[in-house]
């Protein structure tokens, strides 16, 4: 079946504006995560959802980030009041559900420019 | 908290070569621990997962160890090939529920044919 995708593939924006993120995991995945890569580092975690609730958010960097899975598939991760330091790979992976059998596929990612 | 180093961050060989690269991290309390492969302006694929009661998985070319006590991991590949060129990535999961990812920074990997 398909894997995991994400749109869009690039988005350029203004400071200050707001800007949606989406995700669509490999279905029947309940598991799902969001991470960030900045230029030359590996990815960081930002958020985790275990069907449509968030159960891990300590990795999102303040209150301008937030996202949501409301029927337990598709997530949006949604960025208000962007910054310059918000430029970076928004990377989404979904996985079957918890178990240390189960690896995490990833999306392309959506590169995320602030001018 | 966890973090994950990977030595050396750049490596280049010539084909036909084989090689190591290394992971370490410095919490033995993990869950698993997945090697990845990462194209320029690409995602994530997923080469090898190794669970940690597990000392080693195999994929073709590719042998990845884990040795959890000391806290490091190598992805061996054999017979390297052009197409091989990529970073490479490792990230261990932590704890059973979450199971987060946390990330090495990647050895950037190139194959001289």
């Amino acid at each position: 079946g398909a894997g995991v995708s994400q749109t869009p593939s690039n988005k350029v924006t203004e400071k200050g504006k707001y800007v949606e993120l989406r995700c669509d995991p490999i279905s029947g995945h309940t598991a799902l995560y969001w991470y960030r890569q900045s230029l030359g580092q590996g990815p960081e975690f930002l958020i985790y959802f275990q069907g449509t609730g968030a159960a891990d958010d300590s990795g999102l960097p303040n209150d301008r980030f937030f996202a949501v899975r409301p029927e337990g598939s598709v997530s949006t991760l949604k960025i208000q009041r962007t910054e310059r330091g918000d430029s970076a790979v928004y990377l989404c992976a979904s996985m079957p559900g918890p178990g240390s059998y189960n690896e995490q596929f990833f999306g392309p990612g959506t590169r995320l420019t602030v001018l | 908290k966890q973090e994950v180093t990977q030595i050396p961050a750049a490596l280049s060989v010539p084909e036909g070569e084989n090689l190591v690269l290394n992971c370490s991290f410095t919490d033995s309390a993990i869950y698993n621990l997945q090697w990845f492969r990462q194209d320029p302006g690409k995602g994530l694929t997923s080469l090898l997962l190794i669970q940690s009661s597990q000392r080693e998985q195999t994929s073709g070319r590719l042998n990845a160890s884990l040795d959890k006590s000391s806290g490091r991991s190598t992805l061996y590949i054999a017979a390297s090939q052009p197409g091989d060129s990529a970073t490479y990535l490792c990230a261990v999961a932590l704890r059973r529920g979450a199971q987060k990812l946390v990330f090495g920074q990647g050895t950037r990997l190139t194959i001289n044919p």
